[in-house]
């Protein structure tokens, strides 16, 4: 089956910095991968997403890009906020809502330092 | 803008004892899923449900563990005989391509 390394566990920055997160996958057959943030007490919500049809996708201040070949897609946050402190989780799928579910990452908790 | 809804938000159980969370997912997806979340950890998938029957079904979805879609809007996750370690955040989600996840119920089992 799919396994999906998250790195890093944790990721303090100053505001108004970047963040990097990195995840890779094992499964080639895998052509989604969405990104969840989580604060405290909640579900996982979308962010973002990627379909292997693409190598880069950009929402205002979020980017995503994946490395088909090397079977690795990592997470940009730009000009960090404050309320971006979450833990954020990567996830691969092979059919991207279909019958086979996500695999998740092990997350990543991002602090971001006033 | 629609959202998946769950019940109860806490639920606190003798080992032992069934529980059933539930779940309104939102209403023009046809793609149900359970994941599971063990403090501090990963977001594990239990099962997706589709067609009212069970898709896929992960390892630790054993037969303790029975989903329902009961009528035209809940779907439910029915634990038969607690154990300690079923003690999570239990999330449902829906699908339209897309998982949309809900709050989650905690389920303490003691």
């Amino acid at each position: 089956g799919e396994n999906v390394e998250q790195h890093p566990s944790t990721l303090s920055v100053q505001e108004g910095d970047s963040a990097v997160i990195k995840c890779t996958y094992s499964d080639s057959a895998s052509n989604y991968f969405p990104w969840y943030k989580q604060e405290l007490g909640k579900g996982p919500q979308l962010i973002i997403d990627i379909r292997s049809n693409v190598g880069e996708k950009k929402d205002q201040r979020i980017a995503v890009t994946l490395n088909k070949t090397a079977k690795h897609f990592s997470l940009h946050i730009t000009e960090t906020q404050p309320e971006d402190s979450a833990v954020y989780f990567c996830a691969a799928e092979d059919s991207g809502g279909g019958a086979d579910g996500l695999t998740f990452g092990k997350g990543t908790h991002l602090i971001i330092q006033p | 803008e629609p959202e998946v809804t769950q019940t109860p938000s806490h639920q606190v159980t003798q080992m032992g004892q069934e529980v059933i969370l539930r779940c309104v997912p939102i209403s023009n997806h046809l793609y149900f899923y359970w994941y599971r979340q063990i403090l501090g950890q990963k977001v594990e998938f239990l099962v997706s449900f589709y067609n009212n029957e069970i898709s896929e079904k992960s390892e630790i979805f054993d037969d303790q563990f029975s989903v329902e879609r009961p009528d035209g809007s809940n779907f439910t996750l029915k634990i038969r005989s607690t154990k300690l370690e079923d003690s999570a955040m239990y999330f449902c989600a829906s699908s339209e391509g897309i998982e949309y996840f809900g709050p989650g119920t905690r389920l303490l089992v003691l």
